[in-house]
């Protein structure tokens, strides 16, 4: 069955680092999320990309923050310079668009020292 | 505002015992609810929505639109039913965003 995966798994990095999470979705769906764990929080919506352009983003999605689908199979969140609060498990998930079933990836967990 | 909430962060039952995980929503559109569940080191996966009216694991959940809620409910909780469910509101926009509510981590004691 085919599954949305994402690297690394985990990344330590300092403050101030640019970092690069990696998903691949699942081929034929159309709708790509990143949604955002904090550890003990809730699971918080920060993007969604349809037809290679960011449809929707929330508050936390700042200029921090950017996305894109490089090569039409990785689908990317950069965060340029991190910062302590960005620690948190990251979660990527695709849609295929018929129904509203997301499928996620296991997560990549960022913890920013 | 939308949201989805779950008053419940978390819930212990015995074995055997009835479990009735709650969640409520707010939204002025026409929902599609969703529950995920997360087992121990595993991803978020869909447990069941509301549109399809079916029974995962013996859990089931039905839509009460005017207590806007959803609640999720299994006659008898088995040990591999330990883990943290969240209750998902489909977000009819342009894009179709999916809200989830914070969570509740059900224990099954044996």
């Amino acid at each position: 069955e085919p599954e949305v995966t994402q690297t690394p798994s985990h990344q330590v990095t300092q403050m101030g680092q640019e970092v690069i999470l990696r998903c691949v979705p699942i081929s034929n769906h159309l709708y790509f999320y990143w949604y955002r764990q904090i550890l003990g929080q809730k699971v918080e919506f920060l993007v969604s990309f349809y037809n290679n352009e960011i449809s929707e983003k929330s508050e936390i999605f700042d200029d921090q923050f950017s996305v894109e689908r490089p090569d039409g199979s990785n689908f990317t969140l950069k965060i340029r310079s991190t910062k302590l609060e960005d620690s948190a498990m990251y979660f990527c998930a695709s849609r295929q668009g018929w129904t509203g079933e997301l499928f996620f990836g296991e997560g990549s967990r960022l913890t920013v020292l | 505002a939308q949201r989805v909430t779950q008053p419940e962060k978390l819930l212990s039952v015995f074995k055997g015992a009835p479990v009735e995980l709650k969640c409520n929503y707010s939204y002025s559109g026409s929902p599609e609810l969703f529950w995920y569940v997360q087992y121990s080191r595993q991803r978020l996966q869909l447990l069941l929505r509301h549109i399809s009216r079916e029974s995962i694991k013996g859990f089931t959940a039905d839509l009460n639109k005017g207590e806007t809620s959803f609640h999720l409910k299994k006659p008898f909780a088995q040990e591999e039913d330990s883990a943290m469910y969240y209750c998902a509101l489909l977000l009819k926009t342009s894009y179709d965003k999916v809200i989830f509510g914070p969570g509740t981590s059900l224990s099954v004691i044996p």
